[in-house]
């Protein structure tokens, strides 16, 4: 069975400062990995996928995530943190069909000015 | 492009009446997901409408129901609320591809309170 686990559910991080968000995930198969971003009053929005192809993954707004199996983890990361990135994190696991789709419980993430 | 849009933005019923929420796809896209997010929680999966049919279904019972609709717009429908079904309710629209995960867009959602 599928599963997600963020490891925290609130990080804070000083501006221009590195962002670290943890995801450890379980799956009988060969998942697919999302990191979505939700802001206060708007949609989710998504940042990046992991489909198999290479284990470094880069997405919006310079956020990436590598894909490690040994660890069954999908770590967010960004190298200096803004005020625009204050928002709801959600981690992702798809085994490949669409009500297989699990969400984590999210990470809300504070940067202080 | 017009992005996925959902109405009403916020609803408040009681225990025991039947709401009806609305979710217009974004332009080009023919695949309707919704979801539920309780207070503090992550989404959860209801279920999927893909040409008009219901394609996948998460652990939620039959008093939540869904529509499609020819242009691709969707209907959530529950009947019987209950005090837990207070949540925000997403919509997510896709097209379906040839890969078995398409990207999902997100609607802002709609907040619903059973008092």
């Amino acid at each position: 069975a599928q599963s997600v686990t963020q490891l925290d559910s609130h990080v804070s991080v000083s501006e221009g400062t590195p962002v670290l968000l943890r995801c450890n995930y379980s799956s009988s198969y060969s998942p697919s990995l999302f990191w979505y971003v939700q802001h206060p009053n708007k949609g989710l929005q998504l940042l990046l996928k992991y489909t198999s192809a290479a284990t470094l993954v880069k997405g919006i707004n310079g956020f990436e995530a590598e894909f490690k199996k040994s660890e069954t983890s999908f770590h967010l990361t960004k190298p200096s943190a803004h005020m625009s990135d204050a928002a709801e994190y959600f981690c992702v696991v798809s085994e490949g069909s669409y009500d297989k789709v699990i969400f984590g419980p999210g990470t809300s993430l504070s940067v202080i000015p | 492009e017009t992005g996925v849009t959902q109405s009403p933005t916020h609803l408040i019923k009681t225990r025991g009446q039947q709401v009806t929420l609305r979710c217009s796809s974004q332009s080009g896209h023919n695949t309707v997901s919704w979801y539920q997010q309780a207070l503090g929680q992550g989404p959860q999966f209801i279920f999927q409408y893909y040409r008009e049919e219901e394609n996948g279904r998460g652990n939620f019972p039959p008093r939540f129901s869904g529509l499609q609709f020819p242009n691709y717009s969707s209907e959530l429908n529950v009947n019987a609320l209950e005090l837990d079904d207070s949540a925000l309710y997403l919509c997510a629209s896709s097209v379906r591809g040839m890969t078995s995960y398409n990207e999902q867009f997100f609607g802002p959602g709609t907040r619903l309170t059973v008092l």
